[in-house]
């Protein structure tokens, strides 16, 4: 049972591009999150999917971010017109059920650099 | 705001004693704690969890304690090995939110031979 997949590992960008991030979650899982990780931080909440739905997008700027979640194929982040500010460590995790009370599996990340 | 911090950024420790990761959070409502570690270039891996019902909880190697009192939250890494180097970040769950986890800055934890 393969892991959390996020793609890509490793991602540049120049400014005013856009960037695409992906996230196959977990066999059976349905619920994804995206968190963002600035150096030496912990991780923020960004927003919380079910499958064709947006449960909460409380932590994701309301401009030029978004995020789906098909009811097939992968999770996608946008951030359009990417700044240098929006360089991070970017992370999604599943979980089978809504996180907290059983634990999320995170994928090895996605890291973007906007030059 | 609501936050988690811990008490030391870093921490050194010889290989073979025991670690203990300390994190103290401000809202006395959170229910549910994670400990997670994560190495360098990885994503975040779960190590243990605990309720609020609880005051500790043990797993291979590892024990986690919480005080509710002073609102304090740690980790304890039993005869620590190479392998237990990287980053270790406390979570707690929001007591409003059935899944939004508030995350600490993390304390990097080094092995020294």
């Amino acid at each position: 049972n393969a892991g959390v997949m996020q793609n890509p590992r490793h991602l540049v960008r120049r400014r005013g591009q856009e960037a695409r991030l992906r996230c196959s979650p977990m066999k059976g899982h349905s619920h994804v999150y995206w968190y963002r990780q600035l150096p030496e931080e912990g991780l923020k909440f960004m927003v919380y999917l079910q499958k064709e739905n947006i449960i909460d997008e409380s932590g994701m700027p309301k401009e030029r971010f978004s995020a789906e979640f098909p009811k097939e194929g992968p999770s996608i982040l946008r951030i359009q017109q990417v700044v240098r500010g929006d360089s991070a460590a970017y992370f999604c995790a599943s979980s089978p059920t809504s996180s907290g009370d059983t634990e999320a599996f995170f994928g090895q990340g996605t890291r973007l650099t906007v030059v | 705001g609501e936050s988690v911090g811990l008490h030391l950024p870093t921490l050194s420790v010889q290989e073979g004693d025991n670690s203990i990761i300390n994190c103290a959070y401000s809202n006395s409502a959170s229910d549910y704690f994670i400990w997670y570690k994560q190495e360098s270039g990885k994503g975040p891996q779960f190590i243990i969890d605990i309720r609020s019902n609880m005051d500790k909880r043990q797993g291979q190697r590892v024990t986690v304690l919480l005080n509710k009192t002073v609102k304090h939250l740690s980790l304890q890494i039993a005869a620590t090995q190479p392998g237990d180097s990287a980053v270790y970040f406390c979570a707690e769950k929001g007591a409003d939110s059935n899944y939004q986890l508030i995350w600490g800055a993390g304390t990097k934890l080094i092995i020294k031979p």
